[in-house]
């Protein structure tokens, strides 16, 4: 069956730091991909998303890049902040098929 | 656009009483619509997937007893919690697709949830 894979956390970052958590998928067709954030408290909001491969999905500086050859879809940005301290989700899906989620990853950032 | 509502966001009962959560689409038609239970640090744990019109599909280990889901229209999916315990105690959180909104593709649009405490 289908199923994600993601980085163990949680994650503490100093501001400025770059950040990467790791996604792998495992899918027996053409899945989408996404990223989700969670802040404390509420519900889960779309980060980013990426429907084929080789898609790069991009928002508020994050990016994750689908590679069906490595199955992965690692979420990356080059300075985080403050703000992004949050749960992060990688979650897949197919049609007709409900939505997998990773165990998620705590990201912390410090000033 | 692609917004979903839950209500209440968050609910105190006492134990033994029956606690309905409503999900709504905003400004979608919602062909299915999927419930979530999310434990403190844990990621979200699906409970029941609903389709407009029809039973739900409870997932492994979920009661249907216990978790009433009522897809009454396109916009509009309840979680009814009967005779509520403490260990019902947690995150619910509502989450809809549909299948012919541009552009969404496989994408789920998730509510805010709900918070249940069960005194």
């Amino acid at each position: 069956g289908n199923s994600v894979t993601q980085m163990e956390g949680p994650v503490t970052l100093s501001e400025e730091a770059f950040l990467t958590i790791n996604c792998t998928y495992t899918a027996t067709g053409y899945p989408s991909l996404f990223w989700y954030v969670q802040y404390p408290g509420e519900g889960l909001q779309l980060l980013l998303k990426a429907t084929k491969a080789d898609d790069k999905g991009s928002n508020k500086g994050f990016e994750a890049t689908y590679r069906k050859e490595t199955t992965s879809f690692h979420l990356e940005k080059g300075s985080v902040q403050v703000s992004d301290s949050a749960v992060y989700f990688c979650a897949l899906s197919e049609p007709d098929n409900d939505m997998r989620f990773g165990a998620g990853t705590r990201l912390t950032v410090k000033p | 656009g692609a917004v979903v509502s839950q209500h209440p966001s968050r609910v105190i009962c006492k134990s033994g009483t029956s606690v309905k959560i409503e999900c709504r689409s905003l400004d979608f038609q919602a062909t299915t619509m999927f419930w979530y239970r999310q434990f403190p640090k844990q990621s979200l744990m699906l409970m029941a997937t609903s389709n407009e019109g029809s039973k739900a599909t409870y997932e492994q280990g979920v009661e249907k007893d216990k978790f009433l889901i009522n897809h009454a229209s396109l916009t509009l999916s309840t979680l009814t919690v009967t005779s509520a315990h403490p260990e019902d105690s947690s995150f619910y959180i509502c989450s809809a697709r549909s299948v012919g909104l541009a552009g969404a593709g496989n994408e789920q649009f998730f509510g805010p949830g709900t918070r249940l405490t069960v005194l």
